[in-house]
């Protein structure tokens, strides 16, 4: 079946670092991705999104990269605080498919 | 941004039980909600797409008549577990989407433990 992946399942950095969280997909046909941020035992929270018409989208210290031909997706975050400590998934939405299919998801660790 | 409510955060419920799962979008009309389940240290699976008046769209390997989704307004689906077992134990994530193309939301989630 279709999936989306990622390369570090545990990422661990210092505050005030940049942080960049990976995502391989595997859909060509993916037209729009998301990423989101999940602390424990809540729902995912939206971060920022990006068609398949852009490579680039930045919002408030966080930049989304899409690398097309590759099939690569990252998330960066810059500046990273402690209150960033969660678990990011990268989710696609397939194009003439109207549901998200989530990664396996990205543990992000700040140590202040 | 948009505010997806589930009640009840957590239930506990005895085996061969059904339970009701509560989904609704707050402040936009929701033409389709999602279904997700989570497992401890794992990502969120699909399990079923609903559109309001319609039947659910189940994802493969998901019982319908044992996970029964009711979409019968704008604002509000439900997610019944039937004969619920311990294996049944997840966290149900919802998320609700006002048209296609356009940002979904997700709600906080509902724990299920069954005894």
């Amino acid at each position: 079946g279709e999936s989306v992946g990622l390369h570090l399942p545990t990422l661990s950095v210092q505050e005030g670092d940049n942080s960049i969280i990976n995502c391989a997909y595997s859909n060509s046909a993916s037209d729009y991705f998301i990423w989101y941020k999940q602390e424990s035992g809540k729902g995912p929270q939206f971060i920022i999104d990006i068609r398949s018409n852009m490579d680039k989208r930045q919002g408030q210290r966080v930049t989304v990269l899409l690398n097309k031909t590759v099939k690569h997706l990252s998330l960066q975050i810059a500046a990273t605080q402690p209150g960033d400590s969660a678990v990011y998934f990268c989710a696609e939405n397939i194009r003439g498919f109207q549901k998200l299919v989530f990664g396996t998801g990205t543990r992000l660790l700040v140590s202040p | 941004g948009a505010v997806v409510s589930q009640h009840p955060s957590w239930v506990i419920c005895k085996s061969g039980t059904s339970v009701k799962i509560e989904c609704r979008s707050l402040d936009f009309q929701a033409t389709t909600m999602f279904w997700y389940r989570q497992f401890p240290k794992q990502s969120l699976m699909l399990m079923a797409t609903s559109n309001e008046g319609s039947k659910a769209t189940y994802e493969q390997g998901v019982e319908k008549d044992k996970f029964l989704i009711n979409h019968a307004s704008l604002t509000l689906s439900t997610l019944t577990v039937t004969s619920a077992h311990p294996e049944d134990s997840s966290f149900y994530i919802c998320s609700a989407q006002l048209n296609s193309g356009n940002t979904i939301y997700f709600g906080e989630g509902s724990w299920l433990t069954v005894v």
